[in-house]
């Protein structure tokens, strides 16, 4: 069965520190992957879709940045963090190749800029 | 405008009572899917339903439906016989483009509807 794990789980970083969020996924091969951020009270906001290794497309412009090294790992990267950036980071995948195909998300890393 | 709306920032419902959850949404691709998500505290999101914009009936999964109306744009999730761990936040998403293998297509997610079930 396929898996998505997401760490940290949670996080507290200064203003201007850099950010690494990674995000893996067992159990399935070359898988769509997704990073949303949840604000406080909020629905969510799409940042960084991929469909395929070193492919990555940026839905807002933003000091956020993303990478996928490998087909079942994708990171969300920051070089210097703002207080803004704080929020709820939800990593999804799902496969394309049906009529549908419903996104399934991970846990979450709920990420303080102080 | 906002591709999904849901105007019930917050619901109460009684246990084993039948609740409906508002989603209207705003497309104009003929072809689109359309997701329910539940968040419990824990923060994770779990898929609950879909329905595609061709489908003939509503989607249904268990104790969820989906009342599908076309012509009003709207896709609402009705829960029977709600239970004390429905308590949670309910998203309702949106997907445009729902062709075969069309590899990552965008998820539109509504503000969400936080949802107290009363013992």
């Amino acid at each position: 069965s396929q898996t998505i794990h997401q760490w940290p789980a949670t996080l507290v970083q200064p203003v201007g520190s850099p950010l690494s969020l990674e995000c893996t996924v067992e159990g399935t091969s070359n898988p769509n992957l997704y990073w949303y951020r949840q604000a406080a009270g909020r629905g969510l906001q799409l940042l960084f879709y991929s469909v395929g290794i070193g492919q990555i497309s940026s839905e807002v412009p933003q000091n956020l940045s993303a990478s996928r090294p490998q087909d079942r790992q994708f990171i969300l990267s920051s070089k210097k963090l703002l207080l803004s950036d704080s929020g709820f980071y939800l990593c999804a995948w799902s496969v394309g190749d049906r009529g549908f195909d419903e996104q399934y998300f991970g846990p979450g890393t709920r990420l303080t800029v102080t | 405008a906002q591709k999904i709306t849901q105007t019930q920032p917050g619901m109460f419902v009684q246990e084993k009572e039948a609740v409906t959850l508002d989603c209207t949404y705003d497309t104009s691709d003929p072809s689109y899917g359309l997701f329910w998500y539940k968040q419990p505290s824990s923060g994770e999101m779990i898929f609950l339903i879909y329905q595609g914009s061709y489908d003939q009936q509503n989607a249904t999964e268990g104790r969820y439906s989906l009342n599908f109306q076309k012509a009003r744009k709207s896709a609402n999730l009705v829960i029977s016989a709600s239970q004390l761990g429905d308590s949670a936040m309910y998203f309702c998403a949106m997907r445009e483009g729902m062709r075969f293998g069309t590899g990552a297509n965008n998820l539109f997610f509504g503000t969400g509807t936080r949802l107290t079930v009363i013992p």
